[in-house]
């Protein structure tokens, strides 16, 4: 069965704090995704991966990094949060070149950053 | 610039009748669109797909339809189930690309 796990369901954090978000999928999958979504703006993406050390920019990645260093892990990093990255924040991958192929996400992480 | 739009935030259906969630888009470009379906405090999963080559994909209850002309899709789901209330979301993606393009969702509230 396909499966992305998203390590931490619930955290909270305080403003000025570095944060981990990590992901780790079991079925072999080329591209990971991170995306986050809040009321009324649907699912954006902050930054996704199609290879182990490669990354690219999504839609909203500012004060955001990731890293990717083996195929099955991705991790979201907030370098130092802040109140406006409380949000959810949902996991993805997918195989092969055409990325939305069915894309399997994560259960999600929320943050709350006070 | 939203390339894909649900113009509708929610929409309430009784019990049995027919949902019908639509989906615009606006880069003529895209040649796969799918729906997912999103539960509280869950990820998304897949609900079905449909390629830019038919106006036409069916499984089980739920149904796709896409109009090229107009870049229009909806989803159609017969008979409504109180398990369908979720959020649904509608997203697109273009040859080789990586990235799907998804709009910003519809609640679906199915009333007893």
């Amino acid at each position: 069965d396909v499966k992305v796990t998203q390590s931490s369901r619930y955290l909270v954090k305080r403003t000025g704090e570095k944060v981990f978000l990590e992901c780790v999928q079991d079925m072999d999958h080329e591209n990971m995704f991170w995306y986050r979504q809040d009321p009324g703006l649907g699912l954006r993406l902050i930054y996704f991966s199609y290879d182990v050390k490669m990354k690219e920019k999504g839609d909203i990645p500012e004060g955001y990094s990731v890293s990717r260093e083996k195929k099955e892990r991705f991790s979201l990093i907030l370098e130092s949060a802040s109140t406006n990255q409380t949000s959810m924040y949902l996991c993805a991958s997918s195989f092969g070149r055409r990325g939305g192929n069915t894309i399997y996400f994560g259960e999600g992480s929320w943050l709350t950053v006070v | 610039d939203q390339q894909v739009k649900q113009n509708s935030p929610s929409l309430s259906v009784q019990e049995g009748r027919i949902s019908i969630l639509n989906c615009d888009y606006t880069n003529s470009m895209f040649d796969y669109f799918l729906w997912y379906k999103k539960y509280p405090a869950e990820g998304p999963t897949f609900l079905i797909s449909i390629s830019s080559i038919k106006d036409k994909n069916e499984d089980g209850r739920f149904t796709v339809f896409l109009n090229k002309s107009a870049k229009h899709l909806s989803l159609h789901i017969v008979p409504s189930q109180p398990g369908d209330s979720a959020v649904y979301f509608c997203a697109a993606i273009s040859g080789s690309n990586y990235q799907l393009i998804w709009g910003a969702g519809t609640k679906l509230i199915i009333k007893p």
